[in-house]
């Protein structure tokens, strides 16, 4: 069965550190693209970070560009996040996606078909 | 960064209705559109990708349509297990972008 399944969430004050976890299994890890989605308490999805299958790319949202490092282990099927100079706002339920891809007559498409159940993140003194 | 629409916010119907949600995109992304169901305190789930193409095991009675800057998500006749909060998403470049999410509830 196909599963991502986050840990490493917790409590940590503001300026601290943490280091968020995806182990995956079920499928064949290294043949995909993967992000990590958030969720602020009552609010909608924010895109944070996505890494290509290779791990030799890598993106960011601007609202953690140098503070959080996207990374991932393909032998270990493991996707990494660390967020480093947390601030409140950066509390939420983080989710890892898999990005699957599908070739189109002439274009690309890409879409997040599996995600995990999250880990939740609460930066507070 | 490619900013998304949605509209309505929120909206409130009855089992058996037809429902129609709007996305729109800030620039053309093609077909590059996705929709996703979320409950409460659960995750995403993919319901429709590249705009108009249903992901396996997800009900006949979601639809998408749409191309370019404007998409719609359609859901034939309300289940009970419909009512939830509905997402689009924009993979046409990153970074990603989210809809501010409709919540779909019972009227």
């Amino acid at each position: 069965e196909v599963h991502l399944l986050e840990s490493g969430g917790g409590l940590v004050q503001p300026g601290g550190s943490l280091r968020l976890s995806c182990a995956a299994s079920g499928f064949t890890f290294d043949s995909y693209a993967m992000s990590w989605v958030r969720q602020a308490p009552g609010k909608g999805l924010e895109w944070v970070s996505g890494i290509r299958a290779s791990g030799g790319t890598t993106y960011y949202a601007d609202s953690v560009k140098g503070r959080f490092s996207i990374s991932r282990d393909n032998s270990k099927n493991t996707l990494y996040l660390q967020m480093n100079s947390l601030r409140a706002e950066d509390t939420a339920v983080y989710y890892c996606a898999k990005e699957a891809t599908i070739f189109g007559v002439v274009t690309q498409y890409w879409y997040f078909d599996l995600w995990g159940r999250g880990t939740l993140v609460t930066v507070s003194s | 960064d490619i900013q998304m629409t949605q509209s309505p916010s929120s909206l409130s119907a009855s089992v058996g209705d037809r429902v129609t949600i709007t996305c729109r995109a800030s620039q053309s992304i093609s077909s590059n559109l996705n929709w996703y169901q979320q409950n409460p305190g659960k995750a995403p789930k993919l319901l429709i990708y590249a705009a108009s193409t249903l992901q396996s095991g997800v009900p006949s009675r979601f639809s998408g349509s749409g191309s370019g800057t404007d998409f719609t998500l359609a859901i034939s006749s309300l289940q009970p297990e419909d009512f939830a909060t509905y997402y689009c998403q924009q993979s046409h470049s990153t970074p990603r972008t989210f809809g501010q999410g409709t919540k779909v509830e019972i009227e």
